[in-house]
């Protein structure tokens, strides 16, 4: 596709719930990242593919949340028995190959509110 | 541990007032230098890549350059279409991730 696509764009879930969170990455883009930010904070890293391996998951928070990529493509992060405290936006990213000096390519996010 | 503040936190500038943003780093070898632009409710727009040290890069009413230590975005005569968070991230080198610093909120006032 022309952008990176994550889906869905808003996600109201209740206190233990699980949640999945879905992003489409450009076509052709190698490398894969997922962020958080909370509200009026920077972005905190998570996770980063490339291809279909996980060089560095040293960002997941805790054992409740896990990602996910099939081949070049689409990647889910799925928490857990969601908190309070998992209340933010996710941004998923891509770039052609890690290291690359154009820098990424965002999504508009995913924003995740546990009540 | 590699860390990246930035400064102000938030700034207000009349249309036509120029001013510089502050990201000062630290991080155990750099391999790149990024400046996003992020609009409310939007993923960051990547807007330059810097290396090392003296290197500038220039985008219509901005500039980015480089020191050992620290990276100012400058901006000339803004309009209020510029207003957003400025975001800057370093790359170590040898590394994978690249660490966000928290914006720089910027408001510029018709």
């Amino acid at each position: 596709g022309a952008g990176v696509s994550q889906s869905p764009s808003n996600k109201v879930t209740e206190k233990g719930k699980d949640v999945e969170l879905r992003c489409d990455p450009i076509s052709g883009h190698t490398a894969l990242y997922w962020y958080r930010q909370r509200l009026g904070q920077g972005l905190e890293f998570l996770i980063y593919f490339q291809g279909n391996s996980a060089p560095d998951k040293s960002g997941l928070p805790s054992d409740r949340f896990s990602a996910e990529r099939t081949g070049e493509s689409v990647s889910t992060l799925t928490i857990q028995r969601t908190q309070q405290e998992d209340s933010a936006v996710y941004l998923c990213a891509s770039s052609l190959s890690w290291g690359e000096s154009y820098g990424y390519t965002f999504g508009s996010g995913t924003r995740l509110t546990v009540v | 541990e590699d860390q990246v503040t930035q400064s102000p936190e938030a700034l207000r500038l009349q249309e036509g007032e120029s001013s510089s943003l502050n990201c000062s780093y630290t991080v155990s070898g750099l391999r790149g230098l990024f400046w996003y632009r992020q609009d409310p409710g939007k993923g960051p727009e990547f807007l330059f890549t810097l290396y090392s040290a003296g290197e500038e890069k220039e985008k219509e009413r901005l500039k980015a350059t480089l020191t050992k230590k620290e990276s100012f975005l400058h901006i000339t005569a803004p309009k209020p279409e510029d207003s957003a968070t400025y975001l800057c991230a370093v790359q170590a080198a040898g590394g994978f991730k690249t660490i966000f610093g928290a914006g720089t909120r910027l408001f510029v006032k018709a």
